[in-house]
């Protein structure tokens, strides 16, 4: 079955800089990848997804970048704020599947 | 703003006791999915349904765990009887998929989530 490791476990950034994370994933049928973002005692919530036939996807301070022959994916968050501060799982599903297999999730911390 | 709503937030029950967690899927979705958060396994995909049929539930522990879509719109997940162990954040999420010439549609939107607590 699928498997996504992803990488940092946490990330602590300054106010304004730049934040990357990123996963890979075993599948190569794998043809969705999205990001979320859950904040301390929150649900998780959908900020970007990316599907298979995109190399790129932008949403204003954040992109997603997939790479398919390394089968790897990352998520930019650029001029980064202390809003930012959550955690994020990235997720994958298969092309046959209707279920997502998630990341072990990065703590980002953004301090002012 | 549509979302998925799920009762009750929160639970304290005693282990042994039986825990029923409801959720209502976003209004036209027809996917369903219960997920289980902790801080050592991360999410963990227990069990989903397209259409109310259940499509898998390899994720959940069969002898204690139950999941059901009595209609459209009600999930629920019935832990009986509960341990220690299953302490944890339950997510309910749903999603729309589509039929193929109606294009692909992925997206899951999640619900608040039911904190059970099992002493």
């Amino acid at each position: 079955g699928e498997n996504v490791e992803q990488h940092p476990s946490t990330l602590s950034v300054q106010e304004g800089d730049s934040a990357v994370i990123k996963c890979t994933y075993s599948d190569s049928a794998s043809n969705y990848f999205p990001w979320y973002k859950q904040e301390l005692g929150k649900r998780p919530q959908l900020i970007i997804d990316i599907r298979s036939n995109v190399g790129e996807k932008k949403d204003q301070r954040i992109a997603v970048t997939l790479n398919k022959t390394a089968k790897h994916f990352s998520l930019h968050i650029t001029e980064t704020q202390p809003e930012d501060s959550a955690v994020y799982f990235c997720a994958a599903r298969h092309t046959g599947f209707q279920k997502l297999v998630f990341g072990t999730g990065t703590r980002l911390l953004v301090s002012p | 703003d549509a979302r998925v709503t799920q009762t009750p937030r929160h639970k304290v029950t005693e282990m042994g006791q039986e825990v029923t967690m409801r959720c209502q899927p976003i209004l036209g979705h027809n996917t369903v999915f219960w997920y289980r958060q902790t801080m050592m396994q991360g999410l963990e995909l227990l069990a989903y349904f397209r259409n109310r049929a259940p499509l898998d539930d390899s994720g959940m522990p069969k002898d204690r765990f139950s999941a059901e879509m009595p209609d459209a719109t009600l999930a629920t997940l019935k832990i009986q009887p509960s341990e220690p162990r299953d302490s944890a954040v339950y997510f309910c999420a749903s999603g729309l998929v589509l039929p193929p010439l109606a294009g692909p549609s992925y997206e899951q939107y999640f619900g608040p989530g039911t904190r059970l607590t099992v002493t």
